[in-house]
């Protein structure tokens, strides 16, 4: 089992501000990094795979930045919104299954 | 649109059932997934499987089966349910690669199940 840690494990920002979390994993043997984004009553979908160290994907007002030698990715949501307000889980590969952190709970308050 | 169903999304079963989990994807996927969800936990891997009728185990298997006999469909199976079995339940499926890289998996909706 891969130990990938998520922080903090929950959060309370304020509509309109934006925040970012941290998601670590071990640096060796690196193939990939998922984000998925998980809202209450709904399914985990994907925000995010990234593979390259130094890579930055954009998906509207969420944004990740993957380094892969020092084994961290944040997550970064600028201008938060109610809708935002979801567990924020990442993964990463290990063999054929993905090993999962303990997600950040992002509410959003109005 | 891809779709992972799940067969119940609230499901209350007592010590001892035996109780089966239904999983569906219609995206022709290889790779299926069963994982639970504990407060705190994340999700844990319990079985997966990259080809019809293969299995392999996950983290936590003890208590589970599954069985895969179509390609689009993956059963979990409490052989006999216990408290500690009360979970969140979350089927998933993706495509499966060359190793070294690692396609997005598609979830269902989850089932909640409570075991009295």
């Amino acid at each position: 089992i891969l130990n990938v840690e998520q922080s903090p494990q929950s959060l309370h920002v304020q509509e309109g501000d934006s925040t970012n979390f941290t998601c670590s994993f071990p640096s060796s043997n690196f193939y990939a990094l998922h984000w998925y984004r998980w809202e209450t009553a709904k399914s985990p979908e994907a925000l995010f795979v990234m593979t390259l160290n130094g890579d930055e994907k954009k998906k509207g007002r969420i944004s990740a930045t993957l380094n892969t030698k020092e084994g961290y990715s944040y997550l970064y949501i600028k201008g938060s919104q109610p809708e935002d307000s979801a567990t924020y889980l990442c993964a990463s590969p290990d063999d054929y299954k993905l090993s999962f952190g303990a997600g950040t709970t992002v509410t959003v308050r109005a | 649109d891809v779709k992972v169903t799940q067969s119940s999304r609230y499901l209350v079963k007592r010590t001892g059932e035996k109780v089966f989990l239904e999983c569906v994807q219609d995206m022709d996927h290889e790779n299926m997934f069963w994982y639970r969800q504990d407060p705190g936990l994340g999700l844990r891997l319990i079985y997966f499987s990259y080809d019809v009728k293969m299995k392999e185990k996950g983290d936590i298997p003890e208590g589970y089966s599954v069985s895969r006999e179509k390609k689009e469909r993956f059963s979990l199976i409490l052989e006999s349910a216990s408290t500690n079995q009360t979970s969140m339940y979350l089927c998933a499926s993706s495509l499966r690669r060359a190793s070294g890289s690692f396609d997005e998996q598609f979830f269902g909706p989850g089932t909640r199940l409570t075991v009295l």
